[in-house]
């Protein structure tokens, strides 16, 4: 099946700085990839839609200014956490499609912790 | 947001039982898939059932779909050990896409 990579898979930076995760397909295209943030023993939260070429669509109540999306290209895309802080350390998972209505291909996953 | 409830939460049981989840969700769908993770892990495809669809398998994993009642149901016959995780169902609305919206989880233990 396709392959969709994510780094860093943790990390852990100081309160105050910004940490930068890559999703990338590696295998495929992506005009469209996802971003989502799962806290401990809970389901995933959908953050935005990223969309290539174009600004990121953001759930109600995430901060489009707190979690920068870019998506430059068709097999990347960035989630930055600007100015991280101990509540944003949560586990943050991408993913693809490779179009159609088909299955989702996620990343492994980014743990961030701030301390 | 979350679109579905998953019960139950969590189920334990002996390696060899069946586990059966299930799932209900609230709008209109394209089609329903579940997923499989690992503690601390990204999520695993396990099985896409189409909104015309009732019944899917494959291997050990049998999926219902029941769109009157917007429910679904996943069923893990002779369970092993390895099947510890979390079982997470996600429907696809036919957004652009292909948006999923996932239910809460049931965290299933198989004890050897």
């Amino acid at each position: 099946g396709a392959v969709v990579s994510q780094h860093p898979s943790w990390v852990i930076c100081k309160s105050g700085t910004s940490v930068k995760i890559e999703c990338r397909s590696l295998d495929f295209q992506a005009t469209t990839m996802f971003w989502y943030r799962q806290f401990p023993k809970q389901s995933l939260m959908l953050m935005a839609t990223s969309n290539e070429g174009s600004k990121a669509t953001y759930e109600q109540g995430v901060e489009k200014d707190k979690f920068l999306i870019n998506h430059a290209s068709l097999t990347l895309s960035t989630l930055t956490v600007t100015s991280a802080h101990p509540e944003d350390s949560s586990f943050y998972i991408c993913s693809a499609n490779t179009g159609g209505f088909t299955e989702a291909f996620f990343g492994q996953g980014t743990r961030l912790t701030v301390v | 947001s979350q679109q579905g409830e998953e019960d139950p939460q969590a189920l334990s049981i002996q390696e060899g039982e069946n586990a059966t989840m299930n799932c209900s969700y609230k709008t209109s769908i394209n089609n329903l898939q579940w997923y499989r993770q690992n503690s601390g892990r990204g999520l695993v495809h396990l099985i896409l059932i189409r909104s015309n669809e009732r019944e899917k398998h494959s291997g050990r994993l049998r999926v219902t779909l029941d769109t009157s009642k917007k429910s679904s149901s996943l069923l893990i016959t002779a369970s092993r050990a390895a099947d510890t995780a979390s079982y997470f169902c996600a429907t696809d609305a036919g957004n652009a896409g292909n948006m999923l919206t996932f239910g809460g989880g049931t965290r299933l233990m198989v004890k050897p």
